[in-house]
């Protein structure tokens, strides 16, 4: 079955620590993206990707950095600067600009 | 600032009734997209309507958009107790590269009681 997965679903993090959450899709997306969730909130958009090898910074990226060495493969990794990372991450994935998304199952990351 | 504000936060309606939610943004847009949420899960797409676009049906769902005023509607008729979730609109924000960013508003809860 095509679709989008992310792992894991739960994460624990430790203060000073980083922790890096996980995003593969296989339907040959050119498109990825990162959003962020507080609960009761809307989504906020951390990182996105059009195309392998680069990436934009979103709203509110700071704290956070990604890669996108594989067009499947768009891990986040969130950083010992975001002092406030506890939150439900949501990555998603389109065909291309002006596309419908599809989303992963999310990861809920709390801080210890 | 969010592009996208949705409108009620909170809808409590019966079953059987229909359930509108509106949507209103800032800057000009390629497409705007609803998208649905239940609790602690991914979300998943209803429907897509582009800006020259002035409305789309979808089974139940009925989206109207006015780009002179900014602003979209989501109506669900004959709602049932499985429609209760969190609907969300998010816009497609065009860039002046190729890149162009997905905006999303901060939702409106949606409980149909049985």
């Amino acid at each position: 079955d095509g679709g989008i997965t992310q792992s894991p679903k739960y994460l624990f993090r430790k203060e000073g620590q980083n922790v890096t959450l996980s995003c593969e899709q296989n339907l040959n997306h050119d498109a990825m993206y990162w959003y962020r969730q507080d609960p009761g909130q809307g989504l906020r958009l951390i990182y996105y990707s059009q195309i392998v090898n680069d990436f934009q910074k979103g709203d509110i990226a700071e704290g956070y950095s990604v890669s996108r060495e594989k067009k499947e493969s768009f891990p986040l990794t969130v950083t010992s600067a975001q002092k406030n990372p506890t939150a439900f991450y949501l990555c998603a994935s389109a065909a291309g600009g002006w596309e419908k998304l599809f989303f992963g199952s999310g990861t809920q990351l709390s801080v210890l | 600032s969010q592009q996208g504000e949705e409108d009620p936060q909170a809808l409590s309606i019966q079953e059987g009734e229909n359930a509108t939610m509106n949507c209103s943004y800032k800057t000009s847009i390629n497409n705007l997209q609803w998208y649905r949420q239940n609790s602690g899960r991914g979300l998943v797409h209803l429907i897509l309507i582009r800006s020259n676009e002035r409305e789309k049906h979808s089974g139940r769902l009925r989206v109207t958009l006015d780009t002179s005023k900014k602003s979209s509607s989501l109506l669900i008729t004959a709602s049932r107790a499985a429609d209760t979730a969190s609907y969300f609109c998010a816009t497609d924000v065009p860039l002046k590269t190729s890149y162009d960013k997905v905006i999303f508003g901060p939702g409106t809860s949606l409980s149909v009681i049985p």
